[in-house]
């Protein structure tokens, strides 16, 4: 059962223009809520999180929008590069010692020209 | 700034060999998690330690032992290994006053052939 749900799977967008993916939880209890970037062949990176009493964090081109209710956040890539081309995963994980990650399913993100 | 530092990069075993992957965590974290990501699939959770005790515990077969030891370095033991089993090994570190933002190493490529 996948606790954590991402989507799209595969995201093309043009040089220039706004990359968004969606993710959405199960569990209540998740209360920090990070992005990942991974390039092939590396580790995960993380690129920007938030924690659910605050419903939109922006840093740089990137954003994340939060939804306590809907329990849902989202990735919004402005004015996107085609070095953002990348697999980008959402996560969750509880406040506490050694909290392991819940990771989404992935989505493959291609900015062309 | 340090990263987390996995050995080896690469690693090919044959079926039923046993293979030892080691991680080496960035300075003054007190936490280690193993991770396992299969082709095109997110990274799932192994295992975790915090101050050298198993902290919590995964998808990880009875085949699979880890440990950490007292200067925090962490290892990974898969014994019997199986085609099944070819995937990158993610080790992530962190600190529990931080409480968030784990840090991933370049991860360790099994093939198993």
């Amino acid at each position: 059962q996948q606790q954590v749900k991402q989507s799209p799977q595969s995201l093309i967008v043009q040089k220039g223009g706004i990359s968004i993916i969606n993710c959405a939880y199960e569990n209540t209890a998740f209360d920090y809520f990070p992005w990942y970037q991974q390039f092939p062949g590396k580790g995960p990176a993380l690129l920007i999180a938030i924690r659910p009493d605050v419903s939109e964090k922006k840093e740089g081109r990137f954003t994340i929008s939060f939804n306590k209710s809907a329990k849902q956040f989202s990735l919004h890539i402005m004015d996107s590069q085609p070095g953002d081309s990348a697999t980008y995963f959402c996560a969750a994980s509880l406040t506490g010692t050694a909290s392991k990650l819940t990771f989404g399913t992935g989505t493959r993100l291609q900015v062309t020209l | 700034a340090a990263g987390v530092i996995q050995s080896p990069r690469h690693l090919i075993k044959e079926k039923r060999e046993t293979a030892t992957l080691k991680c080496y965590p960035i300075p003054r974290h007190d936490t280690v998690y193993w991770y396992q990501q299969g082709p095109g699939q997110d990274p799932q959770f192994l295992i975790s330690f915090y101050e050298k005790m198993q902290s919590d515990k995964g998808s990880i077969p009875d085949r699979f032992s880890a440990q950490q030891f007292s200067d925090y370095h962490s290892e990974l033991n898969m014994s019997s290994l199986e085609l099944g089993d070819s995937a990158l090994y993610f080790c992530a570190s962190s600190w529990t006053g931080a409480n968030y933002g784990y840090t991933f190493g370049s991860g360790t490529r099994l093939t198993v052939v």
